[in-house]
């Protein structure tokens, strides 16, 4: 059971490069997300998808562009890198029955040089 | 206002004493809300989820709803060393499946 995999785990890049984060999940789930984990701010929500084609911002998505043309996929791209964007991303994914709980990926740890 | 808050901590507490952590939030809408422990350099993993007011325990852990005070809290009896880590609350609301987490409390349990 893989469940969710994010790739890479760990990037480092350099400011104004483009850079896309990859996350795959087996489980059929609708709901994808991509957070961000910074210390003091906790997990912030950047984009959520609720199935195939459908995507929508979330509290910080300045800087990052989603797309979901398959159930399984959810890749996150930062256009431009900047310094701000160093950072923990995690994926995540849920089913769309209310109450499930969500199952978050090992993370991918990018750090903008 | 936040919509989930937490004391940011360290909570310290010696080994085999109960900690308790606590969480409050905004919306009285919301639903559904859930306990993840998150070891450092390590993803969020469930513990524990709770729909209705009143207790829930699974093990060492019991989790405690109060939706007319907007609270929950999470017990974690026997402190172990093992259960050093952040906790995070995080809260679904009633339309869709929008996750809202609070910033997460740091435990110490001291041997």
């Amino acid at each position: 059971d893989a469940g969710i995999t994010q790739s890479p785990r760990y990037k480092i890049t350099e400011t104004g490069r483009q850079v896309t984060l990859m996350c795959h999940q087996t489980w059929s789930h609708s709901y994808m997300f991509w957070y961000r984990q910074d210390l003091g701010h906790g997990l912030r929500l950047i984009y959520y998808s609720a199935a195939a084609d459908i995507t929508d911002k979330g509290e910080v998505p300045d800087g990052y562009v989603v797309s979901r043309s398959k159930t399984e996929n959810f890749p996150l791209t930062l256009e431009s890198a900047t310094r701000s964007q160093t950072s923990v991303y995690f994926c995540a994914s849920t089913p769309a029955t209310p109450g499930n709980t969500i199952y978050f990926g090992e993370g991918s740890w990018l750090t903008v040089v | 206002q936040k919509e989930v808050e937490q004391n940011s901590g360290p909570l310290s507490v010696p080994e085999g004493a109960i900690a308790s952590l606590n969480c409050t939030y905004s919306d009285r809408g919301s639903q559904s809300f859930f306990w993840y422990r998150q070891y450092s350099g390590k993803s969020p993993e469930l513990i524990m989820f709770i729909y209705s007011n009143g207790d829930k325990e699974d093990g060492r852990f019991t989790a405690q709803l109060n939706k007319a005070s907007q609270y929950v809290s999470l017990l974690i009896r026997d402190s172990q060393p093992s259960d050093s880590a952040t906790y995070l609350c995080a809260v679904n609301r009633a339309y869709g499946q929008n996750f809202v987490f609070g910033p997460g409390t740091r435990l110490s349990v001291l041997p």
